[in-house]
């Protein structure tokens, strides 16, 4: 399996308080991303980054923000925690190869409960 | 961005069945394909992909898929299914970025 830490695995929070999720690798790629996982959506991506303070949107970004100062950490902030951002929260890593050839390994998830 | 189908939401086979689970994508052009596998309260692990060359892809776990170009379809199938292929199985396509179909739980009885 890559080298993939996440923190917390699971958390409950409440309502209207800031979330900071963390994603750890020692593979040293370049490439980071954070999607949520909902039942009958699969997993949908809400930014991700492609380098040391590079940093793009996905298809789900509203509400969350992200921060990578080092290769290996992207943290993942839900800046005020609503019940709609319940979910299931995994990082992914690649290096991406010649072209498009890019294969993606997932982290363990973290499990997201907002009362 | 690519739409992605998968057909089944639901499969329930018994022991070594045949397994066949159907993917799609929207439009064509250079895609890599992939099937991701996750197990009960695990993380998503790779099963297999196709980058180019050969349509019949080999994974682990005795899986393979076939990608047909012509109906933009990336199927995963295994022979004879065990009790610990039990899991939800994603389907993924990436253009210029990766998207996910639903999923499809398998459950396999003994």
């Amino acid at each position: 399996d890559a080298g993939i830490t996440q923190s917390p695995r699971h958390k409950v929070t409440e309502t209207g308080t800031p979330v900071t999720l963390r994603c750890h690798q020692t593979e040293n790629h370049r490439y980071m991303y954070w999607y949520r996982q909902d039942p009958g959506h699969g997993l949908r991506l809400i930014h991700y980054s492609y380098g040391v303070k590079d940093t793009d949107k996905g298809e789900v970004s509203d509400g969350y923000s992200v921060s990578r100062s080092k290769t290996e950490d992207f943290l993942l902030t839900l800046e005020s925690a609503t019940s709609s951002q319940t979910s299931v929260y995994f990082c992914a890593i690649s290096e991406p190869k010649t072209g498009l050839e890019e294969t993606q390994y997932f982290g363990p998830g973290t499990r997201l409960l907002v009362l | 961005a690519q739409s992605v189908s998968q057909h089944n939401h639901h499969v329930i086979l018994s022991e070594a069945a045949s397994l066949e689970l159907g993917c799609n994508y929207s439009y064509g052009g250079t895609v890599n394909l992939f099937w991701y596998v996750q197990y009960p309260g695990q993380h998503l692990q790779l099963l297999l992909k196709y980058f180019s060359g050969d349509p019949l892809v080999k994974g682990i776990k005795g899986f393979e898929a076939e990608f047909i170009k012509s109906k933009f379809s990336f199927n995963l199938r295994k022979p004879s299914v065990q009790w610990s292929d039990t899991a939800e199985y994603f389907c993924a396509v990436k253009d210029y970025k990766l998207s996910f179909g639903a999923g499809t739980t398998v459950t396999v009885r003994a």
